[in-house]
């Protein structure tokens, strides 16, 4: 069983629609968790994070950790062609610099 | 946050030879970190390179395959040698700026023929 799954997508939208991408983890210990966002040929960039559980809203973004169910989401509302990337999810534990990422889900915002 | 030069952005390598991949970082950091990306599958830590000290690697990567050069603070190598078609993948640098903030270089797309 891998540590983080998340569903490779592609996961198409028209543009407008809520978008929710998401990842279970397997291991309770993670307290920190991100999410990258990766365009073509880009390296990824940090996009949002929080810290154990609860909600943080960033503009049109909002992320979601419920550490009960070992599961995090990211939304997206108002979903712009620009938002057409892979999206990782990404965590780790307190006192370790080093993350463990999910694959990534493709989406992909038509006009 | 950090930002990262790195180079070459993709090569296509003959089978058995090596490329050095190299990450240039506008400040000083104590540690960088190369991942490997393969298609369909997560970024994976490969190894944590120090200033001044061996570099860490992960479990299934080994100093001889992927050997990492760290001369100073702002400045890291990674070496993929002896190359075959199974190391075509990318390869990106990383730099920790805060607990969450994690900078990436733009990657090194591989094609091993």
């Amino acid at each position: 069983q891998k540590e983080v799954e998340q569903d490779p997508g592609p996961l198409s939208v028209p543009e407008g629609a809520i978008v929710s991408l998401n990842c279970t983890y397997s291991n309770s210990a993670f307290q920190y968790f991100m999410w990258y966002r990766q365009y073509s040929r880009k390296g990824p960039e940090l996009l949002m994070y929080t810290y154990s559980s609860g909600n943080k809203e960033d503009g049109r973004f909002t992320a979601q950790v419920d550490k009960s169910s070992k599961y995090i989401s990211l939304f997206i509302r108002d979903s712009q062609p620009s938002d057409s990337a892979t999206y990782l999810c990404a965590m780790r534990f307190t006192g370790f610099q080093k993350l463990v990422f999910g694959t990534g889900t493709r989406l992909l915002v038509s006009p | 946050s950090a930002v990262i030069s790195q180079k070459p952005s993709r090569d296509i390598c003959q089978r058995g030879t090596s490329l050095t991949i190299q990450c240039q970082v506008d400040s000083q950091v104590t540690m960088m970190f190369w991942y490997r990306q393969q298609p369909g599958q997560s970024l994976t830590l490969i190894a944590t390179a120090n200033q001044g000290s061996e570099a860490t690697y992960e479990s299934g990567f080994v100093i001889d395959k992927f050997p990492i050069s760290r001369p100073n603070l702002t400045f890291s190598t990674l070496t993929v040698s002896n190359m075959s078609p199974e190391d075509s993948s990318i390869y990106l640098c990383s730099v920790e700026w805060s607990t969450y903030g994690y900078t990436f270089g733009s990657g090194t797309r591989l094609t091993v023929v």
